[in-house]
């Protein structure tokens, strides 16, 4: 019955290797969002999904893909991996249609370390 | 600097006292959050005040919102050691959904 889910919960990698982390929400969201969390706690939005389509996408350099199959999934693919992508990444979702705004719910995050 | 700006940056206080954590941020914003980040964990949502909203409550839970000042705070009364994690003020701003987070308060509740 997890609402926001996230696959894996840590993710080591060597620098330049490609990596995806998925991203599952059961609550019927139509938006969804990608966050970064450096090591400080600050927290950025990288991506937004609307519907599956991109509405959101913040200064991120190009090696990060986003991948909406469907509503309910956003999945972030990154390519050539650097030791500044270390980091937790964090999905969420929200019901944002028809101009409601709202809480955004988080998923446990995915803590990638980059070596 | 960041839109929503928190102090203080830690906060700590015993177990029944009140702790309060205050954000600024820049731009008019159409409502403002705070959510809760336990370590090692997602963020939770706590509260939500619109725009139009000068005060909320919930539970043990006060939020203000001044617009003129674009600041708000965050009341927790009577806390506890489960209170212990970081706090984060977000504010959503323009036609879409996206939000901007605060530099984040770390309150440690002692018990």
């Amino acid at each position: 019955d997890t609402a926001v889910s996230q696959t894996p919960k840590y993710l080591v990698t060597q620098m330049g290797n490609d990596k995806s982390i998925k991203c599952e929400q059961n609550l019927g969201h139509d938006t969804m969002y990608w966050y970064k969390q450096d090591s400080k706690k600050f927290l950025k939005i990288m991506f937004s999904y609307n519907n599956k389509e991109l509405i959101i996408n913040e200064t991120v350099p190009n090696r990060f893909s986003p991948k909406s199959p469907d509503k309910a999934h956003l999945n972030l693919h990154i390519n050539s991996l650097e030791l500044g992508d270390s980091a937790v990444y964090f999905c969420a979702s929200s019901q944002a249609a028809s101009g409601r705004r709202g809480e955004q719910f988080f998923g446990p995050g995915t803590r990638l370390t980059v070596l | 600097s960041q839109q929503g700006e928190e102090d203080p940056q830690a906060l700590s206080i015993q177990e029944g006292e009140n702790a309060t954590m205050n954000c600024s941020y820049k731009t008019s914003i159409n409502n403002l959050q705070w959510y809760r980040q336990n370590s090692g964990r997602g963020l939770v949502h706590l509260i939500l005040i619109r725009s139009n909203e000068r005060e909320k409550h919930s539970g043990r839970l006060r939020v203000t919102l001044d617009t003129s000042k674009k600041s708000s705070s965050l009341l927790i009364t009577a806390s506890r050691a489960a209170d212990t994690a970081s706090y984060f003020c977000a504010t959503e701003e323009g036609s879409g959904s996206r939000l901007t987070f605060g530099e984040g308060t770390q309150l440690t509740v002692n018990p």
